[in-house]
């Protein structure tokens, strides 16, 4: 089926290891996001990559890297991670011009640092 | 970009009955997306009206749109266990790199 693939969906990790959650889409959508969802706090952005071959940071980048692979591929990255990165992370593309079009979600990767 | 605060929280129905959902926002759009959220899945877009539309319907669900009171609603008819899950209105305007942003939503819950 077309759509967001997230991967892995669910992992533990220890304080201070590094992980990369991945994500792809197959949609030939130019723009892919990285959000993450915490209770209470709705969804935040964390990077973005509005084309190939650019990234951005969005509302709370610290502790996080991404690397645009190509076009299909955004990949976010914890380098140290630490419990405060404990969170539901969603990855999402669209197309947008003169008008942003619907944005199509990943199944998410839940993420525990103890 | 902007977020859209929605109104109410939670909403408690029965099974057949409507659910209206409203939301606000503060400055110009292009246009207004709802989506959906079932509990620890992804988010599904809905529906999009255009700033230029006043009413757009989708199988069950209808939305509308007062851009001079800067306000949305979404009502879902003849509700189901299903329609269970939070909802999130997303104002869009200006392109901003496609960013767009998310409030608490409504959670709607529905009793069989």
């Amino acid at each position: 089926n077309a759509g967001v693939t997230q991967t892995p969906k669910f992992q533990v990790l220890k304080t201070g290891q590094s992980m990369t959650l991945q994500c792809a889409q197959d949609m030939n959508h130019n723009s892919m996001y990285w959000y993450r969802q915490d209770p209470g706090m709705g969804l935040r952005l964390i990077y973005y990559s509005a084309s190939e071959g650019t990234t951005d940071k969005g509302e709370v980048p610290n502790g996080y890297n991404v690397s645009r692979l190509n076009k299909r591929e955004f990949s976010l990255r914890l380098e140290s991670a630490a419990p405060s990165q404990t969170s539901v992370y969603f990855c999402a593309s669209t197309e947008w011009g003169v008008v942003i079009y619907g944005y199509t979600f990943g199944s998410g990767t839940r993420l525990t640092v103890v | 970009s902007q977020q859209g605060e929605e109104d109410p929280q939670a909403l408690s129905i029965q099974e057949g009955e409507n659910a209206t959902m409203n939301c606000s926002y503060k400055t110009s759009i292009n246009n207004l997306q709802w989506y959906r959220q079932n509990s620890g899945r992804g988010l599904v877009h809905l529906i999009l009206i255009r700033s230029n539309e006043r009413e757009k319907h989708s199988g069950r669900l209808r939305v509308t749109l007062d851009t001079s009171k800067k306000s949305s609603s979404l009502l879902i008819t003849a509700s189901r266990a299903a329609d269970t899950a939070s909802y999130f209105c997303v104002p869009a305007g200006g392109t901003s790199y496609g960013k767009l942003t998310f409030g608490q939503g409504t959670i709607l819950t529905v009793h069989p």
